[in-house]
C-alpha cells in the first residue's frame, strides 16, 4: 500500500498569512492526489484534484502542487472561515490511501 | 444538487452484523463509482471500499476483506455496505462518497457520516 505522510499534523497561523501543508507519497504516484478540508460539524469538501485542479467553487486561495512525490497545499491568505482540518488523499490504486491531517487554527 | 444521505449505523455487539445503506440524487446515479470511507474517533479517514458504476467491480482495504461487501442498486440510486463480523477496531464514522468514473478517483461529494459502534 502506498503511504501518505503528512504534515504537519497541526498549525496555527494569523488571518492574512501564507500557510502550507505537506503530503509525501511512499511511491510515485503521478499527479493522483486530492485534497480535502473536513469542518467540524460539516461534510468533506474536495478541494483541489489531480494534484492541482481547483474544484470548482473553491477560493482561489487555495492552491495544490506537486514535485515529485512530494505534494503541496497552500493557502496563500488564511481565513477565518479556512479553520478546519485537511487530509491529502492518493487514488493512484486501490487501497486509496490518505494523509494523518493537518489541523489549521487561528492564532 | 447532490445529496447522499446515509443510514443504518448504530450499536452492535462484537460478532455482530449491521447493513449502511446510502440514498443519492442529483446525479446519474449509474455513472459514477462510489465509495465508503470511514474514520475512527480520535482518527484520520481509511478507505474501506469502493464499487464500479455498473457495480461489476468492487474493492476493498485488506482490513475489511472477507466481511464486508459493498453492494448498489442503480435502480433506486442506494449503495450499501454489508458489514459482517464486526469487531471493536470497525468502530467509525462510515461516509459514503460519489467518485469519479472508476474507484480509483477523487471524491467530490461526501455524505454526512453514520456512526457504528461495536461494542459489548
Amino acid at each position: 500500500d502506498i503511504e501518505m505522510t503528512q504534515s504537519p499534523s497541526s498549525l496555527s497561523a494569523s488571518v492574512g498569512d501564507r500557510v502550507t501543508i505537506t503530503c509525501r507519497a511512499s511511491q510515485a504516484i503521478s499527479n493522483y492526489l486530492a485534497w480535502y478540508q473536513q469542518k467540524p460539524g460539516k461534510v468533506f469538501k474536495l478541494l483541489i484534484y489531480a494534484a492541482s485542479t481547483l474544484q470548482s467553487g473553491v477560493p482561489s486561495r487555495f492552491s495544490g502542487s506537486e514535485s515529485g512525490t512530494d505534494f503541496t497545499l497552500t493557502i496563500s491568505s488564511l481565513q477565518p472561515e479556512d479553520v478546519a482540518t485537511y487530509y491529502c488523499q492518493n487514488y493512484n490504486s486501490v487501497p486509496l490511501t490518505f494523509g494523518g491531517g493537518t489541523k489549521v487554527e487561528i492564532k | 444538487e447532490v445529496h447522499l444521505l446515509e443510514s443504518g449505523g448504530g450499536l452492535v455487539q462484537p460478532g455482530g452484523s449491521l447493513r449502511l445503506s446510502c440514498a443519492a440524487s442529483g446525479f446519474t446515479f449509474s455513472s459514477y463509482a462510489m465509495s465508503w470511507v470511514r474514520q475512527a474517533p480520535g482518527k484520520g479517514l481509511e478507505w474501506v471500499s469502493g464499487i464500479s458504476g455498473g457495480g461489476g467491480s468492487t474493492a476493498y482495504a485488506d482490513a475489511v476483506k472477507g466481511r464486508f461487501t459493498i453492494s448498489r442498486d442503480n435502480s433506486k440510486n442506494t449503495l450499501d455496505l454489508q458489514m459482517n463480523t464486526l469487531r471493536a477496531d470497525d468502530t467509525a464514522v462510515y461516509y459514503c462518497a460519489k467518485a469519479q468514473t472508476y474507484i480509483n478517483t477523487w471524491s467530490d461529494y461526501w455524505a454526512q457520516g453514520t456512526l457504528v459502534n461495536v461494542s459489548s
